[in-house]
């Protein structure tokens, strides 16, 4: 199946930060989404982006599905922001979702 | 009221028991999903459904059985439960003629624990 790799895996920040998660993946996408996984396990869709860039609010996204990656910013990062981002992936070639292993994120105060 | 529901929220069981977690939704969506999310990793996906005659086996399948009773609904089993099963179980939809096509939205989680 299609290989994911989100980088970094964990990342510490000072509260006003901003920071660049990136993911990789192996192969062409119909689907990419971001989601954020809270500290109690609640998965939080962030962005539907299989290409070009979204924004909402202190978060945006940008794929190159040309590239075969894409980036999440958050700017101006606040303790709320803490928790594990995910990038999901589903292939041209097939019907699933597949995950990468995240990036921690803590926003220390 | 939540979109994607899930029931348990949390269960403790002991190997050898059959147990099965329920998931509904109101959001309307043809497809759903089970999950699986280990400790320290990304979800792999267990079983999925397009619709109620419509059922396929994921990544990581063996063990586990799912039924789609209705659109709304869709149970994942676990046979015989065994220790390295205790993970959360996250089920999703989608509805790939919606606006933003595939989209999945996720249900609480089910914290499960097998002794």
């Amino acid at each position: 199946g299609i290989q994911v790799e989100q980088s970094p895996p964990d990342l510490i920040l000072q509260e006003g930060a901003n920071s660049t998660l990136r993911c990789n993946f192996s192969d062409s996408v119909n689907n990419l989404q971001w989601f954020h996984q809270n500290p109690w396990g609640q998965l939080i869709n962030l962005f539907y982006i299989p290409s070009g860039t979204k924004q909402n609010g202190r978060l945006s996204a940008t794929t190159v599905a040309t590239e075969r990656y894409s980036l999440l910013y958050i700017s101006s990062s606040q303790t709320t922001d803490s928790g594990v981002y995910f990038c999901a992936v589903e292939p041209h070639t097939g019907n699933q979702f597949y995950f990468g292993t995240g990036t921690s994120l803590t926003v220390i105060p | 009221d939540a979109d994607v529901t899930q029931t348990p929220r949390n269960r403790i069981t002991k190997t050898g028991k059959r147990i099965m977690l329920e998931c509904s939704q109101t959001k309307g969506h043809d497809r759903m999903y089970w999950y699986r999310q280990d400790p320290g990793l990304g979800l792999q996906l267990i079983y999925y459904s397009f619709d109620v005659k419509d059922i396929n086996k994921g990544e990581i399948s063996d063990g586990y059985s799912v039924s789609r009773q209705a659109q709304a609904k869709f149970s994942l089993s676990l046979e015989s439960a065994i220790p390295n099963q205790t993970a959360l179980y996250f089920c999703a939809t989608s509805d790939p003629s919606g606006g933003e096509l595939g989209t999945q939205y996720f249900g609480p989680g089910t914290r499960l624990t097998v002794l």
